[in-house]
């Protein structure tokens, strides 16, 4: 069984706070490790594709590492701002094919 | 928007009853995906075809059943409709068929109540 982990479960922060979330996965047969930001009322929409160890991605204030060895993903946001405010996915990605997603961080940015 | 379509965004029916769910996928994408979000649930994987064909199976429920057709559209039947079919349907596509480094396109999703 696929399981994909992300923690915390929702995080409340202020304007101006910088923040960080966890996504775990299974370490072996790694393929890709997806990010996705989705706002209420929305469809959720990509952020990253990462498909190797050490990976660093970055898109503005949000940036996203990858360390496929233990398995595990973290995304970080500098300076959030109330437009943050949205639900964070992670994704794994297998060689079977199957993208699982986790639960997803629900993150609050308070003005 | 991602350029997936989804139809019909609302639908509220009966336990019991069938309805299909509809996606066209994003021009020049060959995979489409069905996930369903059911309340507190994080997004539950149903099935994948590639240019027609099968190409993954996640937890779909044996009264579900979705083909892709020769226009790359593609269709989720949900038939014997129960309370917990309740959900929000999502379709999403992407160029690749196999093991994805390209990310996925989302439509806004078909919200199903069954009463």
């Amino acid at each position: 069984i696929l399981n994909v982990e992300q923690s915390p479960q929702s995080l409340h922060v202020q304007e101006g706070d910088s923040t960080n979330f966890t996504c775990s996965f299974p370490s072996s047969n790694f393929y890709a490790l997806h990010w996705y930001r989705w706002e209420t009322a929305k469809s959720p929409e990509a952020l990253f594709v990462m498909t190797l160890n050490g990976d660093e991605k970055k898109k503005g204030r949000i940036s996203a590492t990858l360390n496929t060895k233990e398995g595990y993903s973290y995304l970080y946001i500098k300076g959030s701002q109330p437009e943050d405010s949205a639900t964070y996915l992670c994704a794994f990605n297998n060689q079977g094919g199957k993208l699982i997603f986790g639960q997803g961080t629900e993150l609050s940015v308070k003005p | 928007d991602s350029g997936v379509t989804q139809t019909p965004k609302h639908l509220i029916t009966a336990t019991g009853q069938r309805v299909t769910l509809r996606c066209s996928p994003r021009s020049g994408d060959l995979s489409v995906y069905w996930y369903q979000q059911s309340l507190d649930q994080g997004l539950q994987f149903l099935i994948q075809y590639y240019n027609g064909e099968e190409r993954a199976k996640g937890n779909i429920l044996e009264r579900f059943s979705a083909q892709q057709f020769p226009d790359l559209h593609s269709e989720l039947n949900l038939s014997s409709l129960e309370l917990g079919d309740s959900a929000l349907y999502f379709c999403a596509s992407s160029v690749a068929g196999g093991p994805l480094t390209g990310e996925l396109f989302f439509g806004e999703g078909s919200r199903l109540t069954v009463l």
